[in-house]
């Protein structure tokens, strides 16, 4: 089957740690995002990638890293920098870069800082 | 910048009537997409219909249909004969047709859809 895999479901940090959540699909898109999602808030866009080495800021990247090493593979690094990462975290894909193109969505990643 | 506005927050509907969500949008370009995803319990976003702002014809999708008016920036979805499964989050979102810039999407904060049997 087809899709896009994100691990973990549940994540749990101390304060002062840095967490990796994995994202990966083999739907063979060339595009890759991450969204942040917070109660009664929208989807933000944290950082986007459209080819494999390349990647762009969103909104709100500060606190954040990500590479794009291979095509089906975008981690998000959530550094201690980022001052209140307890969130909703979700993976996307497209087809490419075309505004047409449907994002798929990943389950998510719930991340709890204790 | 563009935003994009769901003013109600929470909506019920009866099982097998017919309900509509607003969304709002405010944008300067003339080209752009517009979309409505559902996100139920399990919290997988779920695209659920599309609109090009270019087509007149507001789209279809089996029981989903959308109002688009693009001159009011206005895009409304209206379910129906609603049934148990749509009960979910429904997200209004825009992304412009712009290969040059950020491709991303702008979310509206969502609408909690409640279906009572």
């Amino acid at each position: 089957d087809g899709g896009i895999t994100q691990s973990p479901k549940y994540l749990f940090r101390k304060e002062g740690q840095n967490v990796t959540l994995s994202c990966e699909q083999n739907l063979n898109h060339d595009a890759m995002y991450w969204y942040r999602q917070d109660p009664g808030q929208g989807l933000r866009l944290i950082y986007y990638s459209q080819i494999v080495n390349d990647f762009q800021k969103g909104d709100i990247a500060e606190g954040y890293s990500v590479s794009r090493e291979k095509k089906e593979s975008f981690p998000l690094t959530v550094t201690s920098a980022q001052k209140n990462p307890t969130a909703f975290y979700l993976c996307a894909s497209s087809e490419d870069r075309s505004s047409y193109n449907e994002q798929f969505f990943g389950p998510g990643t719930r991340l709890t800082v204790l | 910048a563009q935003t994009v506005t769901q003013s109600q927050p929470e909506m019920s509907v009866q099982e097998a009537e017919t309900v509509t969500l607003s969304c709002t949008y405010d944008t300067s370009e003339s080209d752009y997409y517009l979309f409505w995803y559902k996100q139920p319990p399990s919290r997988q976003m779920i695209l659920v219909i599309r609109q090009e702002a270019y087509k007149q014809q507001n789209a279809t999708e089996n029981r989903f249909s959308v109002n688009f008016q693009k001159a009011a920036k206005s895009f409304s979805l209206k379910i129906s004969d609603s049934q148990l499964g749509d009960a979910a989050m429904y997200f209004c979102a825009y992304r412009p047709q712009d290969w040059g810039g950020s491709e991303k999407l702008v979310f509206g904060k969502g609408m909690k859809l409640t279906v009572n049997p």
